[in-house]
């Protein structure tokens, strides 16, 4: 069965430093889609980036990127120049291929900026 | 352009009650979802939606229905609240397998 594990339940950060949330997973479909989500503590669920499982590069944006080491079935969160508006709660979600967009949740990374 | 709205945003019920949560997107997404959220707990799915006149079962459907009469609503019942569904429900939708956009959410207490 599909899952998501993130190990962190909290993280700390320096400001203006980079950081990895971890983000492993397990699925036996070969065509699946990766997601992150920030939670701040207002409460919406923001996208902040899609990896899909046939891409050839690991995706990218802004100061976001997602370290994909499809091998290890892991696909971590790297931000770098850490704000501390980045404090919040990160989900790594996962999608399988044919599900109707289904996303499986992991447990979530909360993350604090320290000034 | 609103993106997923959702009403009401606050909720105090007894058990027994029922209640229907609505949800609206303007972004003419074919899919929509709902979801809820436990405290220290990630998302998990409830019921989720393809398409107008369409609904399917998620992770946790039981003491739920849903509705999609119209593409851009969604709507969320509970026949008879239980003190276990006590939660946060948040409603998303997606052009197909996209990203997922979510709306604010909805703080559900049964007391």
């Amino acid at each position: 069965a599909q899952k998501i594990t993130q190990t962190q339940p909290g993280m700390f950060v320096q400001e203006k430093e980079a950081v990895t949330l971890d983000c492993t997973y397990d699925t036996s479909d070969p065509s699946y889609g990766l997601f992150w989500y920030k939670q701040p503590s207002s409460g919406e669920m923001i996208f902040l980036i899609y990896q899909g499982s046939y891409d050839q590069q690991n995706a990218t944006e802004g100061r976001y990127s997602l370290n994909f080491q499809k091998a290890r079935k892991s696909a971590n969160l790297v931000i770098s120049a850490s704000q501390l508006g980045d404090s919040a709660m990160y989900f790594c979600a996962m999608r399988e291929k044919g599900k109707g967009g289904k996303l499986i949740f992991g447990q979530g990374t909360e993350l604090s900026v320290k000034p | 352009n609103a993106g997923v709205t959702q009403t009401p945003k606050f909720r105090v019920l007894k058990t027994g009650q029922s209640m229907t949560l609505l949800c609206a997107q303007d972004m003419n997404h074919e899919y929509m979802y709902w979801y809820r959220q436990d405290p220290g707990m990630g998302l998990r799915l409830i019921h989720y939606s393809v398409g107008e006149g369409t609904t399917a079962k998620g992770e946790v459907p039981d003491g739920y229905n849903v509705s999609r009469l119209k593409k851009q609503n969604f709507l969320l019942g509970l026949e008879s609240a239980a003190p276990s569904q006590t939660s946060v429900y948040f409603c998303a939708s997606s052009y197909r397998t996209d990203e997922q956009y979510f709306g604010p959410g909805t703080r559900l207490t049964v007391t």
